[in-house]
């Protein structure tokens, strides 16, 4: 049981690229989340997901896309990375209210 | 707009004495509250929680406590141990899918 995986831990982007944050869990939860924490910041909640095909948008959404093709996996799309993006990325998943978290992914964007 | 606040950014307690850590929040609507321990370079980690029905709750050491019409929650840890020395952070929510964190406070348990 590896909970909540995050991949990459670590990644530098450059300004206008794109990348895509992983997120997968084996617990079974609806619940997913991402969230990111700036420094000296609480987390703020980027998109989350209530079950497989259901994505809404949480506090600070703009320059993200989601997806929930499966239960298992939640990934996080970055189109055109700017600087305002750098920031430690945060996934989560729950079975109610609450949740397990991953690791963490630092994204620097230079 | 900040719906909950920590505005201790630092506690520094001596081990074996109660660490009380608080939390404010605007937000009436909010009907459950977490508090999440983060060490550096992990995830948070789900401590304890409080619906809004109760006004405490208590599980080993750590206890939260709730005052609705002061819109407050504080959460202590008694003993405290050089171990719970962690940023901690509280969260509240009023739809069940999503919720609000403050900044944190960084708890320092000396020994």
């Amino acid at each position: 049981n590896a909970g909540v995986t995050q991949t990459p831990k670590f990644r530098i982007l450059k300004i206008g690229q794109s990348m895509t944050l992983q997120c997968t869990q084996d617990m079974n939860h609806n619940y997913m989340y991402w969230y990111r924490q700036d420094p000296g910041m609480g987390l703020k909640l980027i998109y989350y997901s209530v079950g497989a095909g259901i994505t809404d948008k949480g506090e600070v959404p703009n320059g993200y896309n989601v997806s929930r093709s499966t239960t298992e996996d939640f990934p996080l799309r970055l189109e055109l990375a700017a600087p305002s993006q750098t920031s430690v990325y945060f996934c989560a998943s729950s079975y109610s209210r609450g949740g397990s978290f991953g690791s963490g992914t630092r994204l620097t964007v230079v | 707009d900040q719906q909950v606040k920590q505005n201790s950014p630092s506690l520094s307690v001596q081990e074996g004495r109660i660490s009380i850590l608080n939390c404010d929040y605007t937000n009436s609507m909010f009907d459950y509250f977490l508090w999440y321990k983060k060490y550096p370079a992990e995830g948070p980690t789900f401590l304890i929680s409080i619906s809004s029905i109760k006004d405490k709750n208590e599980d080993g050491r750590f206890t939260v406590f709730l005052n609705k019409s002061a819109k407050h929650l504080s959460l202590h840890i008694v003993p405290s141990q050089p171990g719970d020395s962690a940023v901690y952070f509280c969260a509240g929510s009023n739809t069940g899918n999503q919720f609000y964190f403050g900044t944190g406070t960084s708890l320092t348990v000396i020994p």
